[in-house]
């Protein structure tokens, strides 16, 4: 079952545009909300988290916008570059002392054109 | 420093035998999880581990699959009888500390199940 849903699956932004990826979830439990950048035949690196105490999160161009009501949370990509171009993965997970597990989305790849 | 490395980066066995992945964290970490991506997927949890105890194995799929830790570093994670089902690509992942946000990922074993 899968707890974090993202959308969409893939998108295409001339550059410098703005890049927008969703995500949803159900387990109003969820405390941490990463999002990860993977390029292709590496392991997916975290570019920003947010916690649902703040409703948005900005680091750069990567802005995380939480709607915590309607348990959403998106991420915006300004300015987008060549560069950016990677599979974006949200997730969200329960933190503890004891550690926590990632519950991921199903990933957006995002192409950024010339 | 040096990253999270796992070994082999590329497994091919025949269904029916089993197959160890190694996973060395980044030193010092605590922290290690291990994950299993499916093409076009996001990664799915395993199981993980603070220092050598495994505190949570609910995401392994079956009996056939197990993790060690044993003395707190290297994990290993063991799949016996392997079937085709089994084949993706298997993560590691790695934090400075129980209950420490960030997760470091390695590179992946790609395992192919024939």
């Amino acid at each position: 079952q899968q707890q974090v849903k993202q959308s969409p699956q893939s998108l295409i932004v001339q550059k410098g545009g703005i890049s927008i990826i969703n995500c949803a979830y159900e387990n109003t439990a969820f405390d941490y909300f990463p999002w990860y950048q993977q390029f292709p035949g590496k392991g997916p690196a975290l570019l920003i988290a947010i916690r649902p105490d703040v409703s948005e999160k900005k680091e750069g161009r990567f802005t995380i916008s939480f709607n915590k009501s309607a348990k959403q949370f998106s991420l915006h990509i300004m300015d987008s570059q060549p560069g950016d171009s990677a599979t974006y993965f949200c997730a969200a997970s329960i933190n503890s002392n004891s550690g926590y597990a990632l519950n991921f989305g199903k990933g957006t790849s995002l192409l950024v054109t010339p | 420093g040096a990253g999270v490395s796992q070994s082999p980066r590329y497994k091919v066995t025949k269904r029916g035998q089993d197959v160890a992945l190694r996973c060395d964290p980044i030193s010092g970490h605590v922290s290690l999880y291990w994950y299993r991506q499916a093409l076009g997927q996001g990664p799915e949890f395993l199981t993980y581990f603070n220092y050598e105890a495994q505190q949570d194995k609910s995401g392994l799929p079956n009996d056939r699959f197990s993790a060690e830790r044993p003395e707190g570093s290297i994990s290993t994670l063991t799949i016996q009888r392997t079937e085709q089902r089994d084949s993706a690509m298997y993560r590691c992942a790695s934090s400075y500390g129980p209950g420490t946000d960030t997760q470091y990922f390695g590179p992946g074993t790609r395992l192919t199940v024939l």
